[in-house]
């Protein structure tokens, strides 16, 4: 019955490094979507899987960027060569079936780039 | 790229008022829905309203839809502290992505 976990909760890296994030989505939910916020902007799409594969994808800024969900349950936001532009929180959200279905949040993951 | 427009961006009223905050859209919609965020982090969905709905209501909340104006209302009624918060409403076209407006930032003070 818990929600859906983000793993850190904060990280701070250096620019050029690489880092992952980790979202654990809630039981059963088959749809899984990263988000990206900016300081005082609202969350932006990333990208969007549905079971093991990469729905939607047309979110993601640039080839830097990359996101798995190998098993269809827990998923990995990649972050190559990190840019401080980069910094923000990084939000995943997952849904019963995605489509028109609620999306549940996690506590987000914010990165800082320095 | 954002889709909506939340007005106001930020909002102050004394607890115990209602509290009114409006979103605007640009594209068709299946649905829209508010969020609540509180200090920057996870969102929390307050509610969701179809694009066939004019008008929903939850607790003290009370949502309204006009697609003719791609527009819609968000009250809260009788406000307290812990409705501090932002709030954001988010729009589903088609697609399964959420498109979210900039946010109201609402304070309640006791």
């Amino acid at each position: 019955g818990a929600g859906v976990s983000q793993t850190p909760s904060n990280k701070v890296t250096e620019k050029g490094k690489y880092v992952e994030l980790r979202c654990d989505p809630i039981s059963g939910h088959t749809a899984l979507y990263w988000y990206r916020q900016s300081l005082g902007q609202g969350p932006e799409f990333l990208i969007y899987f549905q079971g093991t594969g990469a729905a939607d994808d047309s979110g993601l800024p640039n080839d830097r960027f990359f996101a798995v969900r190998p098993e269809g349950s827990v998923s990995t936001l990649k972050i190559q060569r990190t840019e401080r532009g980069d910094s923000a929180v990084y939000l995943c959200a997952s849904s019963s079936e995605g489509g028109l279905s609620t999306q549940y949040f996690g506590p987000g993951t914010r990165l800082t780039v320095l | 790229s954002q889709q909506g427009e939340e007005d106001p961006q930020a909002l102050s009223i004394q607890e115990g008022e209602n509290a009114t905050m409006n979103c605007s859209y640009k594209t068709s919609i299946n649905n829209l829905q508010w969020y609540r965020q509180n200090s920057g982090r996870g969102l929390v969905h307050l509610i969701l309203i179809r694009s066939n709905e004019r008008e929903k209501h939850s607790g003290r909340l009370r949502v309204t839809l006009d697609t003719s104006k791609k527009s819609s209302s968000l009250l809260i009624t009788a406000s307290r502290a812990a409705d501090t918060a932002s709030y954001f409403c988010a729009t589903t076209q088609g697609a399964q992505k959420l498109v979210f407006g900039q946010g109201t930032r609402l304070t309640i003070n006791p």
